[in-house]
C-alpha cells in the first residue's frame, strides 16, 4: 500500500526567500508524481507532473524532482512572494496493471505562509 | 478551454438524506475521478470511471456510488448521509489514463451534513 508523507506539515518564511517542500512515498513502483496547490476552501491547482522516467519538471520559479530510488520528490520555489500562500500537496500513481494505478494517493499536504 | 465543472458548489443536507453531486469534465476527457477532503484524513480517493466503466474503488461504504454517462459527465451518490460525510467533494478528469496525462481538478463541492 502506498504511502506519502510531507514534511514539514507547515512552513512560513519571509517574502523572497527559496524554499523546498519535501515529499516521501514508499513504493518506488510509482508511474508518476503530481505537485498540487490549494487555497483556503478552493480545488486543486496542478503545478507540475514528473513522469516516472523524468528526474525533474520546471515551471517558472517552480522546480520539481523526482527521485525513485530514494522514495523523494521535492518542490523548489525561487523567490517566494505572499501570493505562494497556500497548501502544497504531492500526489503519486502507481505503477503496474489493474486498478492501482487508476488512482492518486496524497500526502497531507505543506501549509506555506510567505510574509510581507 | 473550460476546465473541470463540479455543481452545486454548496450543499447542506440533513443526516438520512441523500445527496447527488456532479461533475463535467474538461472536453475530450474520458476519465473521472472522484476524491473525498476532510481535515482528518486528507484526500482519500473514492472512484474512477473512464467510458462509463468504473475501474477502480476506494474503502469507503456502499452509501457511495457513482456512475458516468457517455458524454464522459459523472455523477456521484451517497445515500443515508451521515454526519462524517461532510467533506469536500472533489472531481478531477484526465485524458486518458492519468499517469500519462496527469490530472485536473474541478473546484468542489463542500457537502455539509446536520
Amino acid at each position: 500500500k502506498q504511502e506519502v508523507t510531507q514534511i514539514p506539515a507547515a512552513l512560513s518564511v519571509p517574502e523572497g526567500e527559496n524554499l523546498v517542500l519535501n515529499c516521501s512515498f514508499t513504493d518506488s513502483a510509482i508511474y508518476n508524481l503530481q505537485w498540487f496547490r490549494q487555497d483556503p476552501g478552493k480545488g486543486l491547482t496542478s503545478l507540475l507532473l514528473i513522469q516516472s522516467s523524468q528526474r525533474e519538471q520546471t515551471s517558472g520559479r517552480l522546480n520539481a524532482s523526482l527521485d525513485k530510488s530514494s522514495g523523494r520528490s521535492t518542490l523548489y520555489i525561487a523567490a517566494s512572494q505572499p501570493g505562494d500562500s497556500a497548501t502544497y500537496l504531492c500526489a503519486a500513481s502507481l505503477e503496474g496493471s489493474g486498478g492501482s494505478n487508476y488512482k492518486l494517493t496524497f500526502g497531507k499536504g505543506t501549509l506555506l505562509t510567505v510574509n510581507p | 478551454k473550460a476546465g473541470v465543472t463540479q455543481t452545486p458548489r454548496y450543499l447542506i443536507k440533513t443526516r438520512g438524506q441523500q445527496v447527488t453531486l456532479s461533475c463535467s469534465p474538461i472536453s475530450g476527457h474520458r476519465s473521472v475521478s472522484w476524491y473525498q477532503q476532510t481535515p482528518g484524513q486528507g484526500l482519500q480517493f473514492l472512484f474512477e470511471y473512464f467510458s462509463e466503466t468504473q475501474r477502480n474503488k476506494g474503502n469507503f461504504p456502499g452509501r457511495f456510488s457513482g456512475r458516468q454517462f457517455s458524454n464522459s459527465r459523472s455523477e456521484m451518490n451517497v445515500s443515508t448521509l451521515e454526519l462524517g460525510d461532510s467533506a469536500l467533494y472533489l472531481c478531477a478528469s484526465s485524458l486518458a489514463t492519468g499517469w500519462t496525462y496527469g490530472y485536473t481538478f474541478g473546484s468542489g463541492t463542500r457537502l455539509t451534513v446536520v
